[in-house]
């Protein structure tokens, strides 16, 4: 099976820089995805990381350290719209490559 | 990139009657397509994984004759909320793989309130 933490709720300032960290357990990784959902809608994908160390796109950034069963996805330059709920999700290599997702973290930035 | 259509959008229907939720995804075959129900403020919930031409594999305390899944093409996979009661209304979402690089693709999402 698969256990995901992440913090139910963080605040930050628009400009800033926000971390939000997920820890998982797994028995079968396959990969690790950061997604963005606002409300009402369905998730986008935003990362993937299955090799240890930090993938960047653009203002976004995510990190695996797979050893210790951790990532982190970092948002630079906030922006109001980038309030919304981000899920990490684990990929299971042997169970069909389905993903189970982690409670979310809400984001929301303040002027 | 990869786009999967989710109809319809949102829903509302009587207690005790059935409503069928259709995604397809549009510029890619889609062996593979999982279902999700997620409730206000809380993750998305694997219901159940659908196979195109055999059985869809159900999530445990997921009643596979009240959620009736069907993926007859590479395209198009449906779930059917059969029986309605008003504890299953919530947020269905499908989603697809069309490369392992890239996560889930997901249709935008149908809202059920049942009445």
């Amino acid at each position: 099976g698969q256990n995901i933490d992440q913090p139910t709720e963080m605040t930050a300032t628009e400009g800033a820089i926000v971390q939000i960290n997920c820890t998982y357990q797994t028995s079968g990784f396959n990969g690790l995805f950061w997604y963005q959902q606002h409300a009402g809608e369905a998730p986008t994908f935003l990362s993937y990381n299955v090799l240890d160390g930090l993938e960047e796109k653009g203002r976004f950034s995510s990190f695996l350290s797979r050893s210790k069963g951790y990532s982190y996805l970092l948002l630079k330059e906030l922006q109001m719209k980038d309030s919304a709920s981000y899920l990490c999700a684990v990929r299971d290599r042997t169970n069909a490559g389905k993903s189970t997702f982690g409670d979310g973290t809400t984001l929301t930035v303040k002027p | 990139g990869a786009v999967v259509s989710q109809h319809p959008s949102w829903v509302i229907c009587k207690s005790g009657t059935s409503v069928k939720i259709e995604c397809r995804s549009l510029d890619f075959q889609a062996t593979t397509m999982f279902w999700y129900r997620q409730f206000p403020k809380q993750s998305l919930m694997l219901m159940a994984t659908s196979n195109e031409g055999s059985k869809a594999t159900y999530e445990q305390g997921v009643e596979k004759d009240k959620f009736l899944i069907n993926h007859a093409s590479l395209t198009l996979s449906t779930l059917t909320v059969t029986s309605a009661h008003p504890e299953d209304s919530s947020f269905y979402i499908c989603s697809a793989t069309w490369q392992a690089t890239y996560g889930y693709t997901f249709g935008s999402g149908t809202r059920l309130t049942v009445v």
